[in-house]
């Protein structure tokens, strides 16, 4: 089935950046696309970025295009997300998320990790 | 983008009740609908995709059903661990957006 399992999270001040790194197991990891969403304190779900199987095409959403970026090293079979220019309003739990079907984010995503906490804060 | 409204927001039922979700997308979608289960301080789970197929070892008391626009997630009987927060998500195109979330609470 696999597993995968953030870190990275921590306080940060506004304007600094962070990195954040998902580690996968258990599964063929170039086989797959990767996401990240995030949950905000009592809020919903969000997605973040995904980024395709072969590392071919990246998306974002608004809230972070120009400021984040999804990369992926499939050598070390870890997924990152490099976030910079943070806000207070990123603050949020961070989940990496991995496609239900290899090649295609068609059908959902079905291996998620415990999440990794961040908070931009002064 | 498209945008994903979900109703009720919340909604208070009793074990055995039989209950239903639904999900309005802002354009079609076809079946590209997916719908999870999350429980306080975890995350997410994977109960249906394709609008209506369900996953590997989600309880059959689950069904979903829709297409274009209208979806729904049905629970036949609801049982004590049914309660929590349920999402539906569209994987149409991206940004791969997300409703606001229903969460299901015992009466």
């Amino acid at each position: 089935q696999g597993q995968v399992v953030e870190s990275g999270g921590g306080v940060v001040q506004p304007g600094r950046s962070l990195r954040l790194s998902c580690a996968a197991s258990g599964f063929t990891f170039i086989s797959y696309g990767m996401h990240w969403v995030r949950q905000a304190p009592g809020k919903g779900l969000e997605w973040v970025a995904t980024i395709w199987y072969d590392g071919s095409n990246k998306d974002y959403a608004d809230s972070v295009k120009g400021r984040f970026t999804i990369s992926r090293d499939d050598s070390k079979n870890t997924l990152y997300l490099q976030m910079n220019s943070l806000r207070a309003e990123d603050t949020a739990v961070y989940y990496c998320a991995r496609d239900r079907v290899g090649g295609t984010s068609d059908y959902g995503v079905d291996v998620w990790g415990q999440g990794t906490t961040v908070t931009v804060s002064s | 983008d498209i945008q994903m409204t979900q109703s009720p927001s919340s909604l208070s039922a009793s074990v055995g009740d039989r209950v239903t979700i639904t999900c309005r997308a802002s354009q079609t979608i076809s079946t590209y609908l997916n719908w999870y289960q999350q429980k306080p301080g975890k995350a997410p789970n994977l109960l249906i995709y394709a609008a209506s197929t369900l996953q590997s070892g989600v309880p059959s008391r689950f069904s979903g059903s829709g297409s274009g626009t209208d979806f729904t997630l049905t629970f036949t009987s609801l049982q004590p661990e049914d309660f929590a927060t349920y999402y539906c998500q569209q994987t149409y195109g991206t940004p791969y957006t997300f409703g606001q979330g229903t969460t299901l609470e015992i009466k």
